[in-house]
């Protein structure tokens, strides 16, 4: 079986520019989950998304926003890329109501210049 | 504020050596799970603890919660190369309808041949 795919692995974009990154779960799982994690960082709560669904939110500016299709897959948008929004983005999924079960895929790498 | 703290921040050892890396918090968890990130990769599912004092091994590895579920520990037994990388406990919070996971920063963990 497929593991979570992320997409694209590396991304370079210019400060103020959108940006849009996209997450594939595992078969099966209907909750899909997106982290920041800055380098040297441990990973950061965004979003948690569930049937099409925005379950919760992190600690996050507007600028980011996401949604999940019915197929269960997912888009994280970010606009007005500032410097400090260059990170790993990491897409997780798992059953709904068991975060303990969650499963990552390989991170999309967002640099803003 | 980190709800985890991880410690120590950086550990560099040589192959054969023993080690402990310890996770730390004032709340009580329903659940600890510890992560592997290597290099550029998504973090990697190693185990979850769910009861106070349990101790579960995976081959080098011991894992154990503490009794009060506050706190955990990872030990490595005769490290090997292979186990380098970032070292990540993470415990759910519920934040809504949503369960999202919460990190610690990390021990990078360098083991040199």
């Amino acid at each position: 079986d497929a593991g979570v795919t992320q997409s694209p692995t590396h991304l370079i974009k210019t400060r103020g520019q959108q940006v849009t990154l996209r997450c594939s779960p595992i078969s099966g799982h209907k909750s899909v989950s997106w982290y920041q994690q800055v380098l040297g960082q441990g990973p950061q709560f965004i979003f948690q998304y569930y049937e099409k669904e925005e379950r919760g939110r992190g600690n996050f500016p507007d600028r980011f926003s996401a949604r999940q299709f019915p197929n269960y897959s997912s888009e994280l948008n970010v606009n007005a890329l500032l410097l400090g929004d260059s990170a790993l983005y990491l897409c997780a999924s798992s059953f709904p109501g068991s975060p303990r079960s969650a499963f990552f895929g390989q991170g999309t790498r967002l640099t803003v210049v | 504020t980190q709800l985890l703290e991880q410690s120590p921040q950086f550990l560099s050892i040589q192959e054969g050596e023993n080690l402990t890396v310890y996770c730390n918090s004032s709340s009580v968890f329903s659940s600890l799970q510890w992560y592997r990130q290597e290099p550029g990769e998504g973090p990697v599912l190693l185990v979850t603890v769910v009861t106070g004092g349990e101790v579960k091994k995976l081959k080098r590895l011991t894992f154990q919660f503490g009794d009060a579920r506050k706190d955990s520990s990872l030990h490595i037994t005769a490290a090997q190369p292979g186990d380098t990388g970032l070292y990540l406990c993470a415990g759910p919070i519920s934040s809504g309808s949503a369960r999202q996971l919460t990190f610690g920063s990390g021990t990078q963990l360098t083991v040199l041949p």
